[in-house]
């Protein structure tokens, strides 16, 4: 099975601007989570979404968002991009139920000037 | 919300020792906690995993032991070598499917 992809791999964008990022789970994978990658504050959850659905939101401002479509792939916004954005953005998509396994994608690099 | 601390922050052992990283846990309903590991510029990794009704799990040369009444596990690597140097990460899942990580645990492996 090809593994979770992830689009695009690297972006650089200037403040105030906003950015969408995409992640294709691994086929009949339905959960698919996204988390940020800072060298501060390590890995924070974002969302986590299952059928379309968002089941869970971490701790992060109303600009960051997030859906999912009924093929799985999920896609992230940030609006009013802020330096602070910058990070590496990670999807991980997890099996069907009964397994709690999640694999990650190879994130995509968000660079905010 | 769940809050999960790891130890060491850094790790350099002998090629050959074992290493040995901790972390805690602080929602007694979490229910799962895998270890990941991230090499320089790549994706985590899964590398074992262990749920909540299990104490212990081993592959190979990699372990990992639960303590649920003392809200905390642990990774064991045994005969360490260089391409076990990398970022490990553990984490807990809680049951609103919010996995939240360690701060993460460097290890180098000296030849």
């Amino acid at each position: 099975k090809a593994g979770v992809t992830q689009t695009p791999r690297y972006l650089i964008k200037t403040r105030g601007q906003q950015v969408t990022l995409s992640c294709s789970p691994i086929s009949g994978h339905r959960s698919v989570s996204w988390y940020q990658q800072t060298p501060g504050q390590g890995l924070q959850f974002l969302f986590e979404y299952f059928s379309e659905t968002q089941r869970n939101k971490g701790n992060f401002p109303g600009r960051f968002s997030g859906r999912q479509f009924s093929n799985s792939r999920s896609e992230m916004n940030v609006s009013t991009l802020e330096l602070g954005d910058s990070a590496l953005y990670l999807c991980a998509s997890s099996p069907p139920t009964g397994s709690y396994e999640q694999y990650f994608g190879p994130g995509t690099r968000l660079t905010v000037t | 919300g769940e809050n999960v601390e790891q130890h060491p922050s850094t790790l350099s052992v002998q090629e050959g020792d074992s290493a040995v990283i901790k972390c805690t846990y602080s929602d007694s309903a979490s229910n799962y906690f895998p270890w990941y590991k991230q090499e320089l510029g790549k994706r985590p990794q899964l590398i074992i995993d262990i749920r909540s009704n299990v104490g212990e799990k081993k592959d190979q040369r990699i372990a990992v032991t639960l303590n649920k009444t003392a809200k905390h596990f642990s990774l064991h690597i045994t005969e360490t070598q260089p391409e076990d140097s990398a970022v490990y990460f553990c984490a807990a899942l809680s049951n609103d499917y919010k996995l939240s990580f360690g701060a993460g645990t460097t290890v180098t492996v000296r030849a």
